[in-house]
């Protein structure tokens, strides 16, 4: 089986110019999770999905920060415009959950997008 | 505060030590999930084991071993007669009902040849 699919791998853009991460979560999850990582702030969540339907974006860094999920198998983060303190390593995860309690099950997580942002 | 603390930012040990990597959760819930991951230096974050609050029987897959006590929060995780390519970050996690899903800040292990 696939894990979680992310594009592109490796992202090279200048300041001020749009950004969009791709991201495939593993079939018949129903949660899907972004990630930045940095060594100075380690890894934050930016946002998660339920069923496609965002619940908690109190992590998105500010307004130029946009994610969609329009179906259960395709997701977005968009960043517009790019900024130097955007590099990162941008990671998504995907997930099952415990149908009676709603607990997260284990994320599994795609292979990233380093962002460099000149 | 931290919802998963892992006091310890970086451990080296020599190859062939046994090493044990501390998780202390804070959770008002009693149905949780806790986790631990290993990032080893290509960057890939890979999943290790789950935990359910209700199991509390300790796990050994290997060289891995992990013990679980829920009187003193503590999700720890220990490996014996260590190796190099045990040289990663490892990250303890915590899920609570209505996934509330939360990372520690993770312990870099490196092991020396």
């Amino acid at each position: 089986d696939a894990g979680v699919i992310q594009s592109p791998r490796h992202e090279v853009t200048e300041m001020g110019q749009e950004v969009t991460l791709r991201c495939k979560p593993i079939s018949g999850h129903n949660s899907l999770f972004w990630y930045r990582q940095t060594m100075m702030r380690g890894l934050e969540l930016l946002i998660y999905f339920n069923n496609n339907v965002p619940i908690d974006d109190s992590g998105m860094p500010e307004d130029r920060f946009s994610a969609k999920m329009p179906n259960a198998s395709f997701s977005t983060l968009k960043i517009q415009p790019s900024e130097p303190r955007d590099s990162a390593v941008y990671f998504c995860a995907s997930s099952s959950r415990n149908r009676d309690t709603q607990n997260g099950y284990e994320q599994y997580f795609g292979p990233g997008t380093r962002l460099t942002v000149t | 505060a931290q919802k998963v603390t892992q006091a310890q930012t970086e451990i080296s040990v020599v190859e062939k030590e046994d090493v044990t990597l501390d998780c202390v959760y804070e959770t008002r819930d009693t149905t949780y999930y806790l986790f631990w991951y290993k990032q080893p230096p290509s960057g890939e974050l890979v999943f290790l084991i789950r935990r359910n609050s209700f199991d509390e029987q300790n796990e050994i897959s290997g060289r891995y071993s992990w013990n679980f006590q829920k009187s003193t929060s503590s999700f720890n995780f220990t490996i014996t007669a260590s190796q190099v390519v045990d040289s990663a970050v490892y990250f303890c996690a915590l899920s609570e009902i209505g996934n509330q899903f939360y990372f520690g800040t993770g312990t870099s292990l490196t092991v020396i040849p």
